[in-house]
């Protein structure tokens, strides 16, 4: 089946502190998307990023950074140098055979300032 | 802003009764979704529409409908609303996909809807 798990329920840094969130997924297609969607308090999901499977490089955005590998069937991403505005909800969510985005439970990240 | 509209904003109702969401994609956009995202089931795929038909279909309830309008914005309609519909709802939408490739799904602002 399907399957994307996010272990960490709610996580509480300090600012500037670095952080990762976790990321696992089960599937059993040899093509699929993972995506990485930033919930603010506001409610809006925000697309963060897209990796395909046959793409296994690491990606850095600014601050962001996103490490897959398929070798453990995870999909982590870091925040370097957290922020408060970088509290929100994170989800990380897999696109089915059916072009159906299979969601984790989310990650809630507090950053304290 | 996505680019993606979604209306109302809110909506409070009673059980029993019939409510329609409104979405209208970004421009150009041919595949409308629709997400409920609820305390206890977090976020779930409902049904996607492209170009007007059916494309696929999730946890959507025989209660609910949907569909995709000539002009491409897509309507979610809720009936007999039970208390546990009360959620926030998701419009997404997303361009048609390259050859091979896919495009990522840009959300609305949602519809909270409240069932008392």
């Amino acid at each position: 089946a399907q399957k994307v798990t996010q272990a960490q329920t709610e996580i509480s840094v300090v600012e500037k502190e670095d952080v990762t969130l976790d990321c696992v997924y089960e599937t059993r297609d040899t093509t699929y998307y993972l995506f990485w969607y930033k919930q603010p308090p506001s409610g809006e999901l925000v697309f963060l990023i897209r990796r395909n499977s046959f793409d296994e490089q690491n990606e850095i955005s600014g601050r962001y950074s996103w490490n897959f590998q398929k070798s453990t069937s995870s999909f982590n991403f870091t925040i370097t140098a957290s922020q408060v505005v970088d509290s929100a909800v994170y989800f990380c969510a897999l696109l089915d055979s059916n072009y159906q985005l299979i969601w984790g439970a989310g990650t809630k990240l507090i950053i304290k300032p | 802003d996505s680019g993606v509209t979604q209306t109302p904003k809110h909506l409070i109702t009673a059980t029993g009764q019939r409510v329609t969401l409104r979405c209208s994609p970004r421009s150009g956009d041919l595949s409308v979704y629709w997400y409920q995202q609820s305390l206890d089931q977090g976020l779930q795929f409902l049904i996607q529409y492209y170009n007007g038909e059916e494309r696929a279909k999730g946890n959507i309830l025989e209660r609910f409908s949907a569909q995709q309008f000539p002009d491409l914005h897509s309507e979610l309609n809720l009936s007999s609303l039970e208390l546990g519909d009360s959620a926030l709802y998701f419009c997404a939408s997303s361009p048609r996909p390259l050859a091979g490739l896919y495009n990522e799904q840009f959300f609305g602002p949602g519809t909270r809807l409240t069932v008392l």
